[in-house]
């Protein structure tokens, strides 16, 4: 099956500096591609994603970057704040019609520091 | 809407004990899910359904079973709780299977 490595598993960032979320899979037919948030003590929330038909996708400070040649994306946060600290986690999917299952990462806890 | 819905929000259970999470969503969706998250660590599917009367296993289903009798619910059933079970549950939903996961608040799990 998919598997999805994700690093780094924590980042510190002074605010107003980027932040970068790498993640590989390993199933070459894996075509959707999203990122959730996760802050404390919260649910998952999606924040962007990706279809292998897409190199970049950008809204507003967040944007994701993928490479299907070499089966890794990307999330980048620039000019963070102090509201983006949360953990972040990827996902793949092969978003076939009436079959889509998510596999996550194992998340990165992203802390900015004021 | 309320979205996706789960209760209990928190439960302590001792070993060999059973217990039926509850989760329910008024979106009319088809895809509902079930997901585990332990400590530090992402999100595993227990279950999914595709669809009232259509239920298939996920990454990690031992332990657990489900049934999809309506559109709405989709509740996770613990037949013999083991401590390896002690995490918290995420039910999720999307109207198609193929976009975005509506995640509930999570269920809060002990198994002592």
């Amino acid at each position: 099956g998919e598997n999805v490595e994700q690093h780094p598993s924590t980042l510190s960032v002074q605010e107003g500096d980027s932040a970068v979320i790498k993640c590989t899979y390993s199933d070459s037919a894996s075509n959707y591609f999203p990122w959730y948030k996760q802050e404390l003590g919260k649910r998952p929330q999606l924040i962007i994603d990706i279809r292998s038909n897409v190199g970049e996708k950008k809204d507003q400070r967040i944007a994701v970057t993928l490479n299907k040649t070499a089966k890794h994306f990307s999330l980048h946060i620039t000019e963070t704040q102090p509201e983006d600290s949360a953990v972040y986690f990827c996902a793949a999917s092969k978003a076939n019609f009436g079959n889509e299952k998510l596999t996550f990462g194992t998340g990165t806890r992203l802390t900015i520091i004021p | 809407n309320a979205g996706v819905t789960q209760t209990p929000k928190f439960r302590i259970l001792k070993i060999g004990q059973s217990m039926t999470l509850q989760c329910t969503q008024d979106m009319n969706h088809n895809y509902m899910y079930w997901y585990r998250q332990d400590p530090g660590m992402g999100l595993k599917l227990i279950y999914y359904s595709v669809g009232a009367g259509i239920t298939d296993k996920g990454e990690v289903p031992n332990g657990y079973n489900v049934s999809r009798s309506t559109t709405e619910d989709f509740p996770l059933r613990l037949e013999l709780a083991a401590p390896s079970q002690t995490s918290v549950y995420f039910c999720a939903s999307t109207p198609s299977g193929r976009g975005e996961q509506f995640f509930g608040p999570g269920t809060r799990l002990t198994v002592l």
